[in-house]
């Protein structure tokens, strides 16, 4: 099993539309959780920290269910602009500090 | 954004080539790391870089070898790379608190092609 893994999508849906996917981490000692947004030939750039208590930035929410281990991404009302990948971040405190990144989930909007 | 930045931004390159790859942040983090990111994969981080002292290296070919000289400055020399060394190579940069990494940073990449 993946430490941390991601539906690769393509998600193709319409302007305007609701859109929600998921992160799964096998680490239960996971600490920290991140959603990075990565367009095309372009590096990754941070689009949100994850808290326990879940966090809201306009348009997006992400949430952290620590009993299923799962993170999520909802972004509402969907731009063209919004098209990206979406990558999740999970990090691990133990001895080192442990970065893994999600394959990613690819977000299509259609006009 | 200059707050990371790396050249080349393109390097092609053969087999018995060196070459080093450059990244610079100007964010005043205190840790420096370098990411592959090959077609189809997740990113794979290489090195780890903490005040100029390297904490992690995952195992990776000695054909990479990196080089912190301060925390501003991070390198990466290559010499006799295979052509599945091909990828998008990302530098980033964080603030480590007690040995915890806060939000990374990247520079715009290195895309590498390897003859």
């Amino acid at each position: 099993r993946k430490e941390v893994e991601q539906d690769p999508g393509p998600f193709n849906v319409p302007e305007g539309a609701t859109v929600a996917f998921n992160c799964t981490y096998s680490n239960s000692a996971s600490q920290s959780f991140f959603w990075y947004r990565q367009d095309c030939r372009k590096e990754p750039k941070l689009l949100m920290s994850v808290y326990s208590s879940g966090n809201e930035d306009g348009r997006f929410t992400a949430q952290l269910n620590r009993a299923s281990q799962y993170i999520s991404l909802l972004i509402r009302d969907s731009k063209l602009s919004d098209s990206a990948t979406y990558l999740c971040v999970v990090i691990s405190y133990s001895s080192a500090s442990k970065i893994i990144f999600g394959s990613g989930t690819r977000l299509s909007i259609r006009p | 954004e200059t707050g990371v930045t790396q050249t080349p931004r393109h390097l092609v390159m053969g087999m018995t080539n060196k070459k080093s790859l450059k990244c610079e942040q100007h964010l005043g983090h205190n840790a420096m790391y370098w990411y592959k990111q090959s077609a189809k994969k997740p990113l794979e981080l290489m090195f780890v870089y903490s005040l100029e002292e390297r904490v992690e290296n995952n195992s990776v070919p000695s054909r990479f070898s990196p080089e912190c000289p301060n925390s501003s400055h991070l390198f990466l020399h290559l010499h006799t790379l295979q052509p599945e060394d091909s990828a998008l190579y990302l530098c980033a940069s964080s603030q480590l608190w007690e040995g915890q990494p806060d939000t990374q940073y990247f520079g715009p990449g290195t895309r590498l092609t390897v003859l």
